[in-house]
């Protein structure tokens, strides 16, 4: 039931740009991104309601493909600060309210 | 302090023993998840509870019980624990409202010996 994430592994030079696919063989009803740098807890990034919705926070945006049952984040000329592991994730309604199920990560490392 | 809190933060177990990681928070979250994180496989969820009183397996359930007997705690308790269990164990936290943003825990790293 976890989403599917590509790439496992990015590295990075300052400045360049990344792209991070979320994808799900079942339909996404939202899809949620976060951020973990090491050591710490993830992080809120943002969450997509609707198909075709596109949403930006600084240079970091994601898009929600909700017939291909895909989302896809965006970091555009990356920083240092960028570095860690990313997360998608999704909710999927059952009995017992809504379970929020995520994929294995992107590790992003940016260099200098 | 007012957030979502994680106890211990570290915790070494022997196999066979029962252990019991605290997770606490503040802002009467209807929703409380926990998850574990392994290297390869992310964000596993365990259990999760939708308030107090409900609750409800998630992807990786066996060898974990849980209880909300309070909307602001949510422990999870390992019965007998096993070394597949070494894990680093994390709390999550959202509003009753669908689709909302979860906060998370620091986590326990918890080590079966």
């Amino acid at each position: 039931q976890q989403p599917v994430q590509s790439p496992q592994a990015v590295i990075l030079r300052e400045g360049e740009d990344a792209v991070i696919n979320c994808s799900s063989s079942k339909a996404l009803y939202s899809v949620h991104w976060y951020r973990q740098k090491h050591g710490e807890a993830p992080v809120f990034l943002m969450i997509l309601l609707k198909g075709g919705e596109q949403k930006g926070h600084d240079k970091i945006s994601a898009s929600f493909n909700e017939k291909k049952q895909q989302s896809s984040l965006y970091l555009t000329a990356s920083q240092l600060s960028y570095s860690g592991t990313y997360f998608c994730g999704t909710e999927i309604p059952n009995n017992a309210g809504n379970m929020l199920t995520f994929g294995g990560g992107t590790r992003l490392m940016v260099k200098p | 302090d007012a957030g979502i809190t994680q106890s211990p933060r570290y915790k070494i177990t022997e196999t066979g023993r029962q252990v019991t990681l605290m997770c606490h928070q503040t802002w009467s979250h209807s929703y409380m998840f926990w998850y574990r994180q392994d290297l390869g496989h992310g964000l596993r969820l365990i259990y999760y509870s939708a308030a107090a009183d409900i609750t409800d397996k998630g992807e990786v359930p066996d060898g974990y019980v849980v209880s909300r007997s309070k909307t602001e705690n949510f422990p999870l308790t390992l019965e007998s624990a096993t070394r597949s269990q070494t894990s680093v164990y994390f709390c999550a936290s959202r509003t009753g409202g669908l689709n909302t943003e979860a906060f998370f825990g620091q986590g326990t790293r918890l080590t079966v010996v």
